[in-house]
C-alpha cells in the first residue's frame, strides 16, 4: 500500500533555531517527492521537489534531503523564523500513471515561538 | 503566487442547502484537482480532469460533482449539504504530463473554502 509517513506531528521550537523534519513512503514506482508548506486556511506552497537522481535541493533556508534507496526525505530548516510557522507537508507523486497521482502525509505542525 | 483562485473561502450554510465550490486558473493548465481536508489529516483527492469535458471521481468518495466546460473553471457542487461535509476544499491545478515519465508537473493549490454545514 502506498503510504508517506511524517514525524514529528508536531514540533515547537525557538525563533533563530533549527530543525529537521522526516518523511518516510512507500510509494513505488516513485517519481517524484516534494514538500509543501502550508499555512493555517490556505492551499499549500511548493517550496522543494525532488526526483530520483537528486538527493539535495534547497530554496533559501529550506533545505530538502532524498535517499531513494531508504526511501527517506528530511526537510532541514535553519535560522528559524515566526513566519515558518505552518504545516509542512511531504508528497509523493506515483510514476504508473498518467494522472500522476499524489500520496500525501499528514504533515509536520511546526510552530517557532519568539 | 499561484493564479489559482477559489471563491468563496469561508461558507456556512444550513443543512438542505445546494452550494457550488468555484476555482478557476488562469495558467491554461490541462488537468485540474479537488481535495478535501480535515484538521490534522492528509489532503484526500475527491475529484480530478484531465481537460475540459473530462472529470473523475477520486480516491476518497464524495457526494460532490463537479463539471469542467472551460479550461479554466472547475466547480464542485453539493446538492444537499449535511453537516458530514465540513470540511476544507482545495482546488489544484497542473499542466499534463507524459505516463510513466518523471517528471515534475507541479500541482498549484489554490487558497481553499471552509465549509461549515449546521
Amino acid at each position: 500500500k502506498n503510504q508517506v509517513e511524517q514525524s514529528p506531528q508536531s514540533l515547537i521550537i525557538l525563533e533563530g533555531k533549527n530543525c529537521t523534519l522526516q518523511c518516510n513512503y512507500t510509494v513505488s514506482p516513485f517519481s517524484n517527492l516534494r514538500w509543501y508548506k502550508q499555512d493555517t486556511g490556505r492551499g499549500p506552497v511548493s517550496l522543494t521537489i525532488m526526483t530520483f537522481s537528486e538527493n539535495t535541493k534547497s530554496n533559501g533556508r529550506y533545505t530538502a534531503t532524498l535517499d531513494a534507496d531508504t526511501k527517506q526525505s528530511s526537510l532541514h530548516i535553519t535560522a528559524s523564523q515566526l513566519s515558518d510557522s505552518a504545516s509542512y507537508i511531504c508528497v509523493v507523486k506515483d510514476r504508473g500513471s498518467t494522472l500522476g497521482r499524489l500520496y500525501f502525509g499528514r504533515g509536520t505542525q511546526l510552530t517557532v515561538w519568539p | 503566487e499561484a493564479d489559482i483562485y477559489q471563491t468563496p473561502r469561508y461558507l456556512v450554510i444550513g443543512t438542505g442547502k445546494k452550494i457550488t465550490l468555484e476555482c478557476s486558473q488562469t495558467m491554461g493548465h490541462d488537468k485540474m484537482y479537488w481535495y478535501q481536508q480535515d484538521p490534522g489529516m492528509e489532503l484526500h483527492l475527491i475529484h480530478y480532469s484531465y481537460g475540459v469535458n473530462s472529470t473523475e471521481k477520486g480516491d476518497l468518495s464524495s457526494e460532490s460533482t463537479v463539471s469542467r466546460i472551460r479550461t479554466e473553471h472547475f466547480p464542485l457542487t453539493l446538492e444537499s449539504a449535511r453537516p458530514s461535509h465540513t470540511s476544507q476544499y482545495l482546488c489544484a491545478s497542473s499542466e499534463r504530463g507524459l505516463a510513466g515519465v518523471s517528471s515534475y508537473n507541479e500541482q498549484f493549490f489554490g487558497p481553499g473554502t471552509r465549509l461549515t454545514v449546521l
